[in-house]
C-alpha cells in the first residue's frame, strides 16, 4: 500500500526543539521530491520545505529559513523536518507529502505540533 | 493573507455545475503551467484532483476538469455530488523554488 505516516509532534514550549519524521512505503521513495507542509485554521495551507530525491537540493519559505531544516535518509525510506527555535506561529497539523508532476500526489495523515507555554 | 486569491465559499444542487477561481499574479498561476487543486474533507489530508493546470490524475472522476486563463486558475464541477462538498484549496509553483496555496473554498452541496 502506498503511503506516509507521520510522527514527532507535540507540544513545545516557545524557542524549543522537535524533529518531525515521515515514513514513506509502497513507492520508489529515493527517487522523489518529497515536501513537507503545514495547516493552520486561520492561514490555511503553507509549503514549508521540500527536498530532492538524493539530497542534494533543499529550499525552504521564508519563515522557517535557518531554524528548519528538512533531511531524508532513502536506505530507511524516511523523510525529516528538525524545528529549531519554534514560534508560536509555527503551530500547526504537518503533512509530508510526495512531489509528482509539479504536485503533491500522496500525504500522510499529519502531525499536530503545538507551539505553546 | 494566502498567496492566491479564493472564494471562501461556493454551493450549488446535486447535478449542477459549480466553478472555483484562484486568482494570483504572473509571477505564479500566470508565469507557470504548474497549478493544482486539492480537495480536502474535514480532519482528512488534501488529495490531489488536478494537476498542470487540467490534467486529473488516475481515479479522479472526469468530472473534475481546471482550466486557465492569464492570472486565474478554475476547478469546475459538474453534475456535483453529495461526496463532493469539502474544501478545496489550489497551488501554483511561483519560481525561486517557492510554492504558493490559496485560502480554501468550502464547496457546499445544498
Amino acid at each position: 500500500e502506498v503511503q506516509l505516516v507521520e510522527s514527532g509532534g507535540g507540544l513545545v514550549q516557545p524557542g524549543g526543539s522537535l524533529r518531525l519524521s515521515c515514513a514513506a512505503s509502497g513507492f520508489t521513495f529515493s527517487g522523489s521530491w518529497m515536501r513537507w507542509a503545514r495547516q493552520t485554521p486561520g492561514k490555511g495551507l503553507e509549503w514549508v520545505a521540500d527536498i530532492k530525491s538524493d539530497g542534494s537540493e533543499k529550499n525552504y519559505v521564508d519563515s522557517v529559513k535557518g531554524r528548519f531544516t528538512i533531511s531524508r535518509d532513502n536506505a530507511k525510506n524516511s523523510l525529516f523536518l528538525q524545528m529549531n527555535s519554534l514560534r508560536a506561529e509555527d503551530t500547526a497539523v504537518y503533512y509530508c507529502a510526495r512531489g509528482w508532476y509539479w504536485a503533491l500526489d500522496i500525504w500522510g495523515q499529519g502531525t499536530m505540533v503545538t507551539v505553546s507555554s | 493573507q494566502s498567496a492566491l486569491t479564493q472564494p471562501p465559499s461556493a454551493s450549488g444542487s446535486p447535478g449542477q455545475s459549480v466553478t472555483i477561481s484562484c486568482t494570483g499574479t504572473s509571477s505564479d498561476v500566470g508565469g507557470y503551467n504548474y497549478v493544482s487543486w486539492y480537495q480536502q474533507h474535514p480532519g482528512k489530508a488534501p488529495k490531489l484532483m488536478i494537476y498542470e493546470v487540467s490534467k486529473r490524475p488516475s481515479g479522479v472522476p472526469d468530472r473534475f476538469s481546471g482550466s486557465k486563463s492569464g492570472n486565474t486558475a478554475s476547478l469546475t464541477v459538474s453534475g456535483l455530488q453529495v461526496e463532493d462538498e469539502a474544501n478545496y484549496y489550489c497551488t501554483s509553483f511561483a519560481g525561486s523554488k517557492y510554492w504558493v496555496f490559496g485560502g480554501g473554498t468550502k464547496l457546499t452541496v445544498l
